[in-house]
């Protein structure tokens, strides 16, 4: 069935260091939904991505979506503290029952002051 | 802003017993959804609900878990007997109904469910 791969699954960085978490699907993708979750708190909605080769920016956050429509990336430029959570990826399928969102296992990222 | 309400936060329990969750979603949200997180991993959807049809339970092990939502406003999800595997995160999340292929509006999640089967 349809997975979605997040790597890495953790990434230390120290405070003003960019990082990077890649998304792969087995299956080509209608969209994909980004989300963050801080410790012992809930995930959080931050971007939806539908369109191939799609980029969209907020503040020092960078989404791309892939031009084949399987792979998704999120780039934080100059990390801070408050970038600490983990982050998913979670893609919708585009036909019968691959149309459920499946979500990525997030890849946590730890920020050093 | 308007949020997901979800009870009790933390629920110990022994196994063999009965457990239920209660989830209320954001007014006007007609898909909810029910996750399981087991800590470390992503969220796993149990049940999802189009008003108070089941869209999907596909992932809903259904030999103890059942999920209700009768009057298409807040849900309930119930299991019996609980097992000491059931030990996670229980998030309820409430969205508008998806558009076609393209749109899919964004799932807000509330505070979750700890539950810890001894």
């Amino acid at each position: 069935g349809q997975q979605v791969m997040q790597i890495p699954q953790y990434q230390h960085v120290q405070e003003g260091e960019d990082f990077t978490t890649y998304c792969n699907s087995s299956t080509t993708l209608s969209n994909i939904q980004w989300y963050k979750q801080r410790p012992g708190g809930h995930p959080v909605f931050l971007i939806q991505l539908v369109k191939s080769g799609e980029v969209k920016k907020q503040k020092r956050l960078t989404f791309q979506f892939g031009e084949a429509k399987k792979n998704s990336s999120l780039h934080i430029t100059a990390t801070q503290t408050t970038d600490v959570g983990t982050y998913f990826c979670a893609g919708r399928g585009r036909a019968g029952n691959n149309r459920k969102l499946i979500w990525g296992l997030g890849t946590s990222l730890a920020v050093n002051p | 802003e308007a949020e997901v309400a979800q009870s009790p936060r933390y629920k110990i329990t022994e196994k063999s017993q009965a457990v239920a969750f209660w989830c209320d979603p954001i007014s006007g949200h007609a898909t909810l959804y029910w996750y399981r997180q087991i800590l470390g991993q992503g969220p796993e959807l149990l049940v999802q609900f189009q008003d108070e049809s089941v869209v999907d339970d596909s992932q809903l092990p259904k030999d103890r878990f059942s999920a209700e939502r009768l009057k298409g406003v807040d849900s309930t999800l119930k299991i019996q007997p609980a097992e000491l595997g059931d030990s996670a995160m229980y998030l309820c999340a409430s969205s508008l109904p998806p558009v076609g292929l393209a749109a899919l509006y964004e799932q807000y999640f509330g505070p979750g469910t700890r539950l810890t089967v001894t």
